[in-house]
């Protein structure tokens, strides 16, 4: 079945330094969603891209989507504590409106 | 605007226990999500509900059953619970393709 791999499951960061989550799909993505959760929280809606080789950003968070619609990365530039949390990545498959996820990835920032 | 609530916050139960949750979405929304996140793990896709209908569900044993009410809000049951089973539950509603998620019921099986 469709599956979204999401890589690295961990990182930890100096606060400063840039930070990015890789997500890979088996199959053609028609978009893909980004979520951040807070540690104690719940997922929350950051962004959607749905065109082929799309770029959108999010003050110091950059979102791609690739050509092949496949593969899609969020970077976080000069980290804060603030960004701590978990961020997934959600794709969904032509007209199906059931989201895959990615297991994560936790980002840990030392001030 | 209300968000999405869930009730219990949390809920405690012992193996063999059958849980109820419940989930109110988003006033206008009528599709509902529930997902199951382990401690650690990843979001797991349980089941999906519009309009009263199951649209889809995930790769869960049939002890995990739910449904959706005519004013949308929904009920997860889970059967026969398993230690494993013990896991942060949570409901989304959803507004074209964005989810937006309830703070979840955190379910504990002794």
């Amino acid at each position: 079945g469709q599956q979204v791999m999401q890589i690295p499951q961990y990182q930890h960061v100096q606060e400063g330094e840039d930070f990015t989550t890789y997500c890979n799909s088996s199959t053609t993505l028609s978009n893909i969603q980004w979520y951040k959760q807070r540690p104690g929280g719940h997922p929350v809606f950051l962004i959607q891209l749905v065109k082929s080789g799309e770029v959108k950003k999010q003050k110091r968070l950059t979102f791609q989507f690739g050509e092949a619609k496949k593969n899609s990365s969020l970077h976080i530039t000069a980290t804060q504590t603030t960004d701590v949390g978990t961020y997934f990545c959600a794709g969904a498959a032509g007209n199906n409106r059931k989201l895959i996820w990615g297991l994560g990835t936790s980002l840990a920032v030392n001030p | 605007e209300a968000g999405v609530t869930q009730s219990p916050t949390h809920l405690i139960k012992t193996r063999g226990q059958q849980a109820t949750l419940r989930c109110s979405p988003i006033s206008g929304h009528t599709s509902v999500y529930w997902y199951q996140q382990a401690l650690g793990l990843g979001l797991q896709f349980l089941l999906w509900y519009d309009e009263g209908e199951e649209r889809n569900r995930g790769n869960f044993p049939p002890r995990f059953s739910g449904r959706q009410f005519p004013n949308y809000s929904s009920e997860l049951n889970v059967n026969a619970l398993e230690l494993e089973d013990s896991a942060l539950y949570l409901c989304a509603s959803r507004s074209y393709n964005e989810q937006f998620f309830g703070p979840g019921t955190r379910l504990t099986v002794l």
